[in-house]
């Protein structure tokens, strides 16, 4: 069974600095992966998918990258806001039929 | 197009008793997911539908769960009976396909069970 694993499990800074949320897994075969945002309450909203096949994914000030041979995967915020305050969750599928959430990293980013 | 919707966002039922959640899944979206979130176990998917048939129902815990997507429109997640350890929030998320692009899912707000 794929082992999710992200570090740290929280993380507080202040707005306007760069910063990496890790996401390791323990099998590399992965179909994808996908980084996801949940806000208190709420459902999972999806910010990045990376196919096996790629190394990264930008959107806006996001930036996601897949490193499948050392099994990691890691999401870069830049120039972080208030806004971004969430818990950021990474998802990976072994294949068609699985997904293997990790536990999150919650992040907040102080005015 | 108003999203994933579920119903109710809150329960809460006494032991024993049966519990129904509700999910309408985005219009045109093939996949239907249930899944379940604690903070024991994190997040956790207990069953996906294809075209309104159970595809994997392999993270189902029990017997005691059941689902069924009588049409693309409608899906429903039961627990008969229910116990104080199923307590949790359980979301549904749709997507398009499974491949490439279209494996993006799209979440519902989710249902926050309480079993007393």
């Amino acid at each position: 069974k794929q082992e999710v694993t992200q570090i740290p499990a929280a993380l507080s800074v202040p707005e306007g600095e760069n910063l990496v949320l890790n996401c390791s897994f323990t099998d590399s075969a992965i179909y994808n992966l996908q980084w996801f945002r949940q806000d208190p309450g709420k459902g999972l909203t999806s910010l990045l998918l990376i196919q096996s096949s790629q190394r990264e994914q930008t959107s806006g000030r996001l930036n996601a990258s897949l490193d499948k041979s050392s099994g990691r995967s890691t999401l870069y915020i830049a120039a972080s806001q208030p806004g971004d305050s969430a818990t950021y969750l990474c998802a990976v599928r072994p294949n068609f039929n699985k997904f293997y959430f990790g536990s999150g990293t919650k992040l907040n980013v102080k005015p | 197009d108003a999203g994933v919707i579920q119903s109710p966002r809150h329960e809460v039922t006494e032991m024993g008793q049966e519990v129904t959640l509700r999910c309408k899944p985005i219009s045109g979206h093939d996949y239907l997911f249930w899944y379940r979130q604690t903070m024991m176990r994190g997040l956790e998917l207990l069953i996906y539908f294809n075209n309104n048939v159970p595809i994997d129902d392999s993270g189902m815990p029990e017997d005691r769960f059941s689902a069924k997507m009588p049409n693309a429109s409608f899906s429903t997640l039961k627990i008969q009976p229910s116990e104080p350890r199923d307590s949790a929030v359980y979301f549904c998320a749709s997507s398009l396909g499974l491949a490439g692009s279209t494996d993006t899912q799209y979440f519902g707000p989710g249902t926050r069970l309480t079993v007393l």
